[in-house]
């Protein structure tokens, strides 16, 4: 199993401009999440998803967009970038009920907005 | 609404035990964590408590868990060069909240 996947590892984008995170799992998990990390703030919870089709706002919302058309993806949008949205990126994915309560985390996605 | 605080900074002398403390405000939650970040390195679960458990012991990592405080703390007993890291405490509601994190740094 890959487990779960994130594209790209790393970008640079010019304020303005758009792009999707991608994120994928293959372990049919219902929940899945984005958090970013920054220095001192821990994870803030972007956006998650208890299932397709169903999205919900974390903690840190504004300026991203999802969508869940399946259960194996969970792509996060930017749609106008902003250098406040420099961070590391990171898409958790879990079993939404059961005794396996393990979230596993992809590796992150470091964006840079200049 | 749902809130994780953590120290953000731990020193520790090799082969002593290192303490992290976390307390969280949500009583509904229903699993709480720890994860373990190395450098440049996504977040690993180390171990995690049910929210009708006391403690957990899994080999040199205890948890403690105060329900009625809401005070969570993590020992590791015997700490190594390799225990370096930030460690990040988490509860589980309907949704994972995490706190800032704890650095652990180790002292030789």
């Amino acid at each position: 199993n890959a487990g779960v996947t994130q594209t790209p590892k790393f970008q640079v984008l010019k304020t303005g401009q758009s792009m999707t995170l991608q994120c994928a799992q293959d372990m049919n998990h219902e929940y899945m999440s984005w958090y970013r990390q920054d220095p001192g703030m821990g994870l803030r919870l972007i956006h998650y998803s208890v299932g397709a089709g169903i999205t919900d706002q974390g903690e840190v919302p504004n300026g991203y967009n999802v969508s869940r058309s399946t259960t194996e993806d969970f792509p996060l949008r930017l749609l106008s970038a902003a250098p406040s949205q420099t961070s590391v990126y990171f898409c958790a994915s879990r079993e939404q009920g059961g005794d396996n309560t393990e979230a596993f985390f992809g590796q992150g996605t470091r964006l840079t907005v200049v | 609404g749902e809130d994780v605080e953590q120290s953000l900074f731990l020193s520790v002398r090799e082969g002593d035990s290192s303490v992290i403390n976390c307390t969280y405000t949500d009583s509904s939650s229903t699993y709480l964590y720890w994860y373990k970040q190395e450098p440049g390195a996504g977040l690993q679960l180390l171990t995690y408590i049910f929210s009708n458990m006391d403690m957990k012991q899994d080999q040199r990592l205890t948890v403690l868990l105060n329900k009625k405080d809401k005070h969570l703390s993590l020992r590791i007993a015997d700490t190594q060069t390799g225990d370096s890291a930030i460690y990040f405490c988490a509860e589980r509601g309907d949704k994972i909240i995490f706190g800032k994190g704890t650095r652990l740094h180790i002292l030789p």
